[in-house]
């Protein structure tokens, strides 16, 4: 079935560090892909997506870009701030239910200390 | 818009009671969605509907989980009778039909305590 995994975290990071949060997929046919970020007590919010190789997604500084080749959407951010802390998820729209049904990864939490 | 409406914001409940969460999505959506979070199991979809005919219940852990959708701006989730492993955050989450460019809106969630 369709998967997709996520580094482990926490990952915890002074302010300015550069961010990189990892993230595979295993589909089947070509899904779209997405990262979606939940602050404390909140539902999740679409940060950024991408739906065909190459493309790039990007938002408040956060990018990622669909790589077919390796199966990856992996999260970077070139300066993070005290406000990004929070838990990321990377997620993909299975092609077989006509993109509507999400997969998510685990989460991984970002700490950002000032 | 106000966005996604999901009632209560919290519930504490004893093992065996009823427990309902409700879910307004926003208004012209034709996608809704539960998903439960737990620590244990991270993010589960639990069932979602399209046009408010049920599409996919496959993870619905058990009889004692239902859901229905009598309208397009309405839904509930039951749990009858309540566990305390069913103390969790419920999520509801909504969406439209665009071909696959799909953003799913998420409601605050309703966090459950069953004791």
């Amino acid at each position: 079935g369709n998967s997709v995994t996520q580094m482990e975290g926490p990952v915890t990071l002074s302010e300015e560090a550069f961010l990189t949060i990892n993230c595979t997929y295993t589909a089947t046919g070509y899904p779209s892909l997405f990262w979606y970020v939940q602050y404390p007590g909140e539902g999740l919010q679409l940060l950024l997506k991408a739906t065909k190789a190459d493309d790039k997604g990007s938002n408040k500084g956060f990018e990622a870009t669909y790589r077919k080749e390796t199966t990856s959407f992996h999260l970077e951010k070139g300066s993070v701030q005290v406000s990004d802390s929070a838990v990321y998820f990377c997620a993909l729209s299975e092609p077989n239910t006509g993109f509507q049904k999400l997969v998510f990864g685990t989460g991984t939490r970002l700490l950002v200390s000032p | 818009d106000a966005g996604v409406i999901q009632s209560p914001r919290h519930e504490v409940t004893e093992m065996g009671q009823e427990v309902t969460l409700r879910c307004k999505p926003i208004s012209g959506h034709d996608y809704l969605f539960w998903y439960r979070q737990t620590m244990m199991r991270g993010l589960e979809l639990l069932i979602y509907f399209n046009n408010n005919v049920p599409i996919d219940d496959s993870g619905m852990p058990e009889d004692r989980f239902s859901a229905k959708m009598p309208n397009a701006s309405f839904s509930n989730l039951k749990i009858q009778p309540s566990e305390p492993r069913d103390s969790a955050v419920y999520f509801c989450a909504s969406s439209l039909n665009r071909g696959g460019m799909e953003t799913q809106y998420f409601g605050p969630g309703t966090r459950l305590l069953v004791l």
